[in-house]
């Protein structure tokens, strides 16, 4: 069974820039996490869907950043314009459905912001 | 408010002992999941073990056990026989449904098997 899928693996862009990430699920997966994890610290959620809907996206810096699910599959994760603060991985997980326990994380992206 | 707190920012094991990583959480609700995931230099976060509010025997899951006890909101993870393949970032985490099952998670701990 295939893990979950995302690119870039890192990213260097400069302030102001903007940077789109994609994440494609394990298939099957109708729920799909975005995590922003800091160095030295553990991941915070971002946002979640359900299929193509917003679960929770209250963590979600919602003047620069955006995310999409729009056929209920991959998703991508899009910062514009960027901040140094933004440096971090961004962790993609899906899970079968939204209460079930396990979440599958893919390898993230690194992303710099100079 | 709901707060994971992991003490132990890093931890030495020798190889072949068992080390336990310290969890405590904090929430008023009455039901919620306890995780544990490691994250290898890699990057990637891998389940390890989970635990539920209503179980009553503690977790275990291969070489992992996860030592609940509930009046002291503590889970701690227990690994057992060491290899070196278990240095790595070790996170907990919580999921309630006072947060909507948002998972939580702690700051980590490192731990690092010496040969």
């Amino acid at each position: 069974e295939a893990g979950v899928a995302q690119s870039p693996r890192y990213k260097i862009i400069e302030k102001r820039q903007s940077v789109a990430f994609w994440c494609n699920p394990i298939s099957g997966h109708a729920t799909l996490y975005w995590y922003q994890q800091i160095l030295g610290q553990g991941p915070k959620l971002l946002i979640q869907f359900q299929n193509n809907g917003v679960v929770d996206d209250s963590q979600l810096p919602k003047d620069r950043f955006s995310a999409e699910r729009l056929k209920g599959v991959d998703s991508t994760l899009k910062i514009q314009p960027a901040k140094l603060e933004d440096s971090a991985v961004y962790l993609c997980a899906s899970s079968e459905h939204q209460n079930y326990n396990e979440q599958f994380f893919g390898p993230g992206t690194r992303l710099t912001v100079l | 408010a709901q707060k994971i707190t992991q003490t132990q920012p890093g931890m030495f094991v020798q190889e072949k002992e068992a080390v336990t990583l310290d969890c405590t959480y904090d929430t008023s609700d009455q039901s919620y999941g306890l995780f544990w995931y490691k994250q290898p230099s890699s990057g990637e976060m891998i389940f390890l073990i989970y635990q539920g509010s209503y179980d009553e025997q503690n977790a275990t899951e291969g070489r992992y056990s996860l030592n609940f006890q509930k009046a002291r909101k503590s889970a701690n993870l227990v690994i057992s026989a060491s290899q070196l393949g278990d240095s790595a970032m070790y996170f907990c985490a919580m999921r309630d449904r006072m947060r909507g099952n948002d998972m939580r998670f702690g700051a980590g701990t490192r731990l690092t098997v010496k040969p």
